[in-house]
């Protein structure tokens, strides 16, 4: 079974361009999760799906940042534009279930770094 | 301030040594505690997962405990080898859906 995958491994970009983050889950994990981890700080909570429906996006930063899952499949996340504080490294996980039974699967992340 | 406190920050050990980690938080309502362990360049692999009602928790030479009373929990290293070399994690859940609070982990380096 593949795991979790996420593309690109790295960005650089200038500050005020856009970046766009996908996130692969296992197949039939209909839960999705972004995380991401900015510099010397704990990984931190961004976003939730349930299939295409976004349960829990109480951790999204600003409205620069832009979640999609359509079709319930992989995600994609959209930093526009991006600041410097914006630079880290971003998680994506996801699991069969949302209950406390299933395990989160996470993918290596994807590096992020806006100069 | 994180919720979820790790000690130490780091620890160098020589292999097959035992070590422990620390693990204190405040999240409440607490759900389940779940160790991490995630190698350089890698995403967070679990470890262990525990609910409240649960003290203890073993996976290979990887032992779990949790004291739902004084908010503490530990993981237990036993007969380190150089593969154990990683960041531990722990992290909490308020809820049943999966909406972690990580804390900020302890970087283990295990010697020859």
């Amino acid at each position: 079974e593949a795991g979790v995958t996420q593309f690109p491994s790295h960005s650089v970009i200038e500050k005020g361009q856009t970046v766009t983050l996908r996130c692969d889950p296992i197949s039939g994990h209909d839960n999705l999760y972004w995380y991401r981890r900015v510099m010397g700080k704990e990984i931190k909570f961004l976003l939730h799906f349930v299939k295409e429906s976004k349960q829990d996006e109480s951790g999204m930063p600003n409205n620069r940042f832009l979640a999609e899952r359509t079709g319930g499949t992989y995600s994609t996340l959209k930093v526009q534009p991006a600041e410097l504080e914006d630079s880290g490294v971003y998680f994506c996980a996801s699991s069969r279930g949302g209950g406390l039974s299933y395990e989160q699967y996470f993918g290596p992340g994807t590096r992020l770094t806006v100069t | 301030k994180n919720q979820v406190e790790q000690s130490p920050q780091s620890l160098i050990i020589l292999e097959g040594k035992n070590c422990t980690l620390q693990c204190n938080y405040t999240v409440s309502p607490f759900s389940n505690l779940r160790w991490y362990k995630q190698d350089t360049g890698r995403g967070p692999v679990s470890l262990t997962i525990m609910t409240f009602s649960e003290n203890t928790k073993s996976n290979g030479r990887y032992t779990a405990t949790l004291d739902a009373d004084t908010k503490q929990s530990s993981l237990h290293i036993t007969a380190s080898q150089l593969s154990d070399s990683a960041s531990y994690i722990c992290v909490v859940s308020a809820n049943s859906w999966g909406k972690l609070q990580f804390g900020a982990g302890t970087q283990v380096v295990v010697t020859p």
